[in-house]
């Protein structure tokens, strides 16, 4: 078990262009979520998947994001017209289920927005 | 709504105790976690409480006070390596959707001077 993986590790984007990020979560997690990370803030929820279903968005997820997790596997993460504002870490974490663990996350994507 | 206070930054001595606490106002409630993030890095699962009082595991300890809406992490015998920042996230309730979503604060950025 490597943990979880994400990919790339580090991306800048002239604005107006798409993204797209990776997420490989623990392989027996059922539950993966992707975060936002801003300089000096907390990490905020963004969506939730259990197995291939995503069951819940943020508000935060403009309808310029899409994520999928097409075999409940690896998830990807969609940014289209990329905006400056846009620019954080993009983190993916994983979870078995409710449990006293929390969840598992994994080292990032840092997105710069140029 | 969801309001989790923490100070943004502490500063204390190697070898010292120092206590990072983090205030809730959450429309539900399922449980605290401490996350530890160093810089540029995944947050990373220190400890977590759902019924009030202590729990210790090793250097650090947790404790929760549900009518209060407080919890603190203690650490001691701090080594430089602590430095970092401590993340307070309280889980929500079961959605319907599953995600038991973590609320996090802004974090605490611990410096460990000699």
């Amino acid at each position: 078990d490597t943990g979880v993986s994400q990919d790339p590790r580090h991306k800048i984007t002239k604005r107006g262009q798409n993204v797209t990020f990776r997420c490989d979560p623990i392989s027996e997690h059922n539950r993966l979520y992707w975060y936002r990370q801003t300089l000096g803030q907390g990490p905020e929820f963004l969506t939730y998947f259990q197995n291939e279903a995503q069951l819940e968005k943020s508000r935060l997820l403009s309808d310029r994001f899409s994520a999928e997790r097409p075999k409940g596997s690896f998830s990807t993460l969609e940014i289209q017209r990329t905006e400056q504002g846009d620019s954080a870490m993009y983190l993916c974490a994983s979870s078995l289920e409710q449990g006293a663990n929390g969840y598992t996350f994994g080292s990032g994507t840092r997105l710069t927005v140029v | 709504g969801q309001n989790i206070d923490q100070p943004t930054e502490m500063t204390a001595t190697e070898g010292a105790i120092v206590q990072i606490n983090c205030t809730y106002q959450t429309s539900g409630f399922n449980g605290l976690f401490w996350y530890q993030q160093h810089a540029g890095e995944a947050p990373t699962f220190l400890s977590y409480n759902v019924l009030d009082g202590l729990e210790e595991k090793g250097r650090f300890s947790s404790f929760l006070s549900r009518s209060k809406g407080y919890s603190y992490l203690l650490l001691k015998e701090l080594q430089m390596k602590d430095s970092a920042s401590y993340l307070c996230a309280v889980r929500a309730p079961y959605s319907g959707a599953g995600s038991y979503q973590l609320t996090f604060g802004k974090g605490t950025k611990l410096s460990v001077i000699p």
